[in-house]
């Protein structure tokens, strides 16, 4: 079965602090993960996604087959931050498939 | 340019209406799927279309639930007889090209909050 799991609903750390938001997957083959954000009042956008390896905003994830994880990792957040953080993948469809999402909330 | 755009943006029914929800891809965007996203849920994926394609209906929950797409271009999303647990918020999203050809992202639209009272 092809699944998204993201175990945390809320995620609340201060500023400054580490943050890793944990992505697990079930696929047959080789994925391909994404990860989507939401800040308040604004549309679900694409954040970053495996195949580029890129940083976007301080953020990374690394692909990691043998613990089928996506995890999302920011060494110092900020209140800006804040949103509601979906991990997604694609299926042998093409269509995506998100996980529950999570909660990423900064306080000051 | 402009995004994906949906409308309306709130919609209020009374259970057992019917309610069609419309949706406009980015100008050239050949892919079109619907999502709900509900409290507790995540994202679900509901429909997908892809030019003349069939459309992959794989997601849509029951046969209370239709889409179509005119032309290629807008999107409209009908629940019949519509039930509470049908409330949530439905996005549409569109991509330049089908999802298997290279890393065709895809743009989300703002939403429509439906609420089956």
């Amino acid at each position: 079965a092809q699944r998204v799991t993201q175990p945390e609903k809320l995620l609340s750390v201060f500023k400054g602090a580490p943050v890793e938001l944990k992505c697990n997957y079930s696929y047959s083959g080789s994925p391909e993960l994404f990860w989507y954000v939401q800040y308040s009042r604004q549309r679900l956008q694409l954040l970053l996604r495996h195949i580029s390896r890129e940083s976007i905003k301080g953020f990374t994830a690394d692909l990691n087959k043998g613990e089928t994880s996506f995890h999302l990792k920011k060494p110092f957040a900020q209140e800006e931050d804040s949103a509601m953080y979906y991990c997604a993948l694609k299926s042998n469809t093409g269509k995506l498939i998100f996980g529950q999402g999570t909660t990423l909330q900064v306080k000051p | 340019g402009a995004g994906v755009s949906q409308s309306p943006s709130n919609k209020v029914t009374e259970k057992g209406k019917d309610v069609e929800l419309r949706c406009d891809p980015i100008s050239g965007h050949t892919a079109l799927y619907w999502y709900r996203q509900s409290l507790g849920q995540g994202l679900e994926f509901l429909i997908y279309f892809q030019g003349n394609s069939a459309p992959d209906k794989s997601g849509l929950p029951s046969d209370r639930f239709s889409a179509e797409r005119t032309g290629g271009s807008v999107s409209t999303l009908t629940i019949q007889r519509t039930q509470q647990e049908d409330s949530a918020v439905y996005l549409c999203a569109s991509s330049l090209g089908p999802p298997g050809q290279g890393e065709n992202e895809q743009f989300f639209g703002p939403g429509t909050r439906l609420t089956v009272l």
